[in-house]
């Protein structure tokens, strides 16, 4: 198992660009999430997911956008980027259900900036 | 709303010295309990969780913790550590009601001296 994957690993953009950050896992997981990581602020929700289908906002979802049409997917799009989306993006994911412990999975981080 | 908090953003410690994270959350009711742990440039791994079997809790890398109910506690120690300790720390609790949500601590930073 590959478990929980991301790319691009690093990006630079110029404000007002948009882009796709992809996050894929092979563990049939119904539960996805993504997360951005500022110094001193911990791991703050953006958007969660608990299925194909259906997606719910997180605490800091202005200026994000996503979609979950399969299990295994789950793209987040900035939509015009500015400079206070420089951050890492984090994409973890984890089993739903009864006897779950709701452990999540992590991938290894996407490091944007954006200039 | 369930909260974590994480006492002390920087600790140092010497080699070999005990480790004491510090870790406390709000609920009423006991939730799963987790700490990850972050390495420079790299995704968070599990250190260990807490799932309402046993209170004391090992991990990795010879990390535990303890589920303390009535202080709302979950700290994380390790008897002696190593350089390769050092690295960020975060605690996590589930959200109530079986969302799959984690809410995370503002993570601690370890610092390791020879």
């Amino acid at each position: 198992n590959a478990g929980v994957t991301q790319t691009p690993k690093f990006q630079v953009l110029k404000t007002g660009q948009s882009m796709t950050l992809q996050c894929a896992q092979d563990m049939n997981h119904e539960y996805m999430s993504w997360y951005r990581q500022d110094p001193g602020m911990g791991l703050r929700l953006i958007h969660y997911s608990v299925g194909a289908g259906i997606t719910d906002q997180g605490e800091v979802p202005n200026g994000y956008n996503v979609s979950r049409s399969t299990t295994e997917d789950f793209p987040l799009r900035l939509l015009s980027a500015a400079p206070s989306q420089t951050s890492v993006y984090f994409c973890a994911s984890s089993s739903l259900g009864s006897g779950k412990d709701y452990e999540q999975y992590f991938g290894p981080g996407t490091r944007l900036t954006v200039t | 709303a369930q909260s974590v908090t994480q006492l002390g953003s920087h600790v140092s410690v010497s080699e070999g010295a005990l480790v004491l994270l510090r870790c406390n959350y709000s609920s009423s009711v006991p939730p799963y309990l987790f700490w990850y742990v972050q390495y420079p440039n790299q995704g968070l791994q599990l250190l260990l969780k807490y799932t309402s079997a046993a209170t004391l809790v090992k991990g990795i890398n010879g990390f535990e913790a303890e589920f303390k109910k009535s202080e709302t506690s979950f700290h994380l120690t390790k008897p002696s550590a190593h350089m390769s300790d050092a690295a960020e720390y975060f605690c996590a609790v589930s959200e109530p009601g079986n969302t799959g949500k984690l809410i995370f601590g503002q993570g601690t930073t370890l610092q390791v001296k020879p």
